[in-house]
């Protein structure tokens, strides 16, 4: 059985600070890797998308790296702003279009 | 619509009666998610609906939840009996299954509280 586990629990930063979040998995024969936030009253965002021949994705100060055959994947945040502050999720797919695992996620706050 | 839209936003109810949950998904996506998220916990998978083939049922918890989806629009999902542990914020997504990945996008979620 897949399971996900994300740590830290939770982040508290200065702003302007550069972080990691970090994503590890169980089961390495995932079909893709999602990174989403979610804020209080909302629903999820989807943040990167990996697929599983894939390395890393980039989305503005937001770079995901996958490491498929140890089991991890991170996120990296760059200059770390309020705006930032939610929690943020990692999922994976074990087959194209199926159903994701979570893991409990990481709360981030970003202090002005 | 622009995205997956969910009724009722929130929802509270006596112990032992039934509720029903509505999900709109984005137009033209073919598969349909139904997740739970308890207090403190992460996403839990409930259902699959993919097109016209047999669901996905195995992360239903038990045999009080039921969910349907008519063609590839809107889907319900049914709680019968309603337990204090049903407790949660139900999350439904969708997505295209195109060559873009199977990125999934979230509703706003429904908020059930069970007295």
């Amino acid at each position: 059985k897949q399971e996900v586990t994300q740590i830290p629990a939770a982040l508290s930063v200065p702003e302007g600070e550069n972080l990691v979040l970090n994503c590890s998995f169980t089961d390495s024969a995932i079909y893709n890797l999602q990174w989403f936030r979610q804020d209080p009253g909302k629903g999820l965002t989807s943040l990167l998308l990996i697929q599983s021949s894939q390395r890393e994705q980039t989305s503005g100060r937001l770079n995901a790296s996958l490491d498929k055959s140890s089991g991890r994947s991170t996120l990296y945040i760059a200059a770390s702003q309020p705006g930032d502050s939610a929690t943020y999720l990692c999922a994976v797919s074990m087959e194209y279009g199926n159903k994701l695992v979570f893991g409990a996620g990481t709360i981030l706050r970003v202090k002005s | 619509g622009a995205g997956v839209s969910q009724s009722p936003s929130n929802k509270v109810t006596e112990k032992g009666k039934d509720v029903e949950l509505r999900c709109d998904p984005i137009s033209g996506h073919t598969a349909l998610y139904w997740y739970r998220q308890r207090l403190g916990q992460g996403l839990e998978f409930l259902i699959y609906f993919q097109g016209n083939s047999a669901p996905d049922k195995s992360g239903l918890p038990s045999d009080r939840f039921s969910a349907e989806r008519t063609g590839e629009s809107v889907s319900t999902l049914t709680i019968q009996r309603t337990q204090q542990e049903d407790s949660a914020v139900y999350l439904c997504a969708s997505s295209s299954q195109g060559t873009s990945g199977t990125v999934q996008f979230f509703g706003p979620g429904t908020r059930l509280t069970v007295l």
